[in-house]
């Protein structure tokens, strides 16, 4: 198993309440993405990091904002909680997407704003 | 823009065969993936296409046609542990985004 851990991986909270997921890789990998999961939706991409510092828009950003200071840590950021924030979140990484490097997901952080 | 489509549910007997379907219409192509998804759990890789043509690994194989935009994934000899979801996924023209789905959700009976 690709080594990705993700925290919390449950956590209820209140709207307008500001929140953080983290996201911690030991592979040394380039890539990391946060997806949600909704029913009837499927897995979309929020924010995705190609390096330190380097992030950029998915395809539901709104409403989240992220961080990269070390190449293993990628932290999410809801700034004001919302219900319709309420999912699934998965933190992947690859080194490259290909045949050779798919790819790897967390086990998933489950999120309910009150 | 990326739409990516495939059956919602679909119901197959042990010890059969199943094929799930996907279609894309994508404004750039580099490659297909399929992932399992069991209950509660996070995706695991089964396959990738980028050209067109079957690969074959084990009971599972993978089909795409990249002039049709479709792909099809075909589950032989079928037990009740590939009872899940089946996530397809197109890779865009950068390589560095995966955009998913719905999902199939397959279930095996006995």
């Amino acid at each position: 198993d690709a080594g990705i851990t993700q925290s919390p991986r449950h956590k209820v909270t209140e709207t307008g309440t500001p929140v953080t997921l983290r996201c911690h890789q030991t592979e040394n990998h380039r890539y990391m993405y946060w997806y949600r999961q909704d029913p009837g939706h499927g897995l979309r991409l929020i924010h995705y990091s190609y390096g330190v510092k380097d992030t950029d828009k998915g395809e539901v950003s709104d409403g989240y904002s992220v961080s990269r200071s070390k190449t293993e840590d990628f932290l999410l950021t809801l700034e004001s909680a919302t219900s319709s924030q309420t999912s699934v979140y998965f933190c992947a990484i690859s080194e490259g997407l290909g045949y050779n490097s798919p790819l790897h997901f967390g086990n998933g952080t489950r999120l309910t704003v009150t | 823009g990326q739409n990516i489509d495939q059956p919602t549910e679909m119901t197959a007997t042990e010890g059969a065969i199943v094929q799930i379907n996907c279609t894309y219409q994508t404004s750039g192509f580099n490659g297909l993936f399929w992932y399992q998804q069991h209950a509660g759990e996070a995706p695991t890789f089964l396959s990738y296409n980028v050209l067109d043509g079957l690969e074959e690994k084990g009971r599972f194989s993978s089909f795409l046609s990249r002039s049709k935009g479709y792909s099809y994934l075909l589950l032989k000899e079928l037990q009740m542990k590939d009872s899940a979801s089946y996530l397809c996924a197109v890779l865009n023209n950068a390589g560095n985004m995966l955009t998913f789905g719905g999902g199939t959700r397959l279930m095996v009976k006995p």
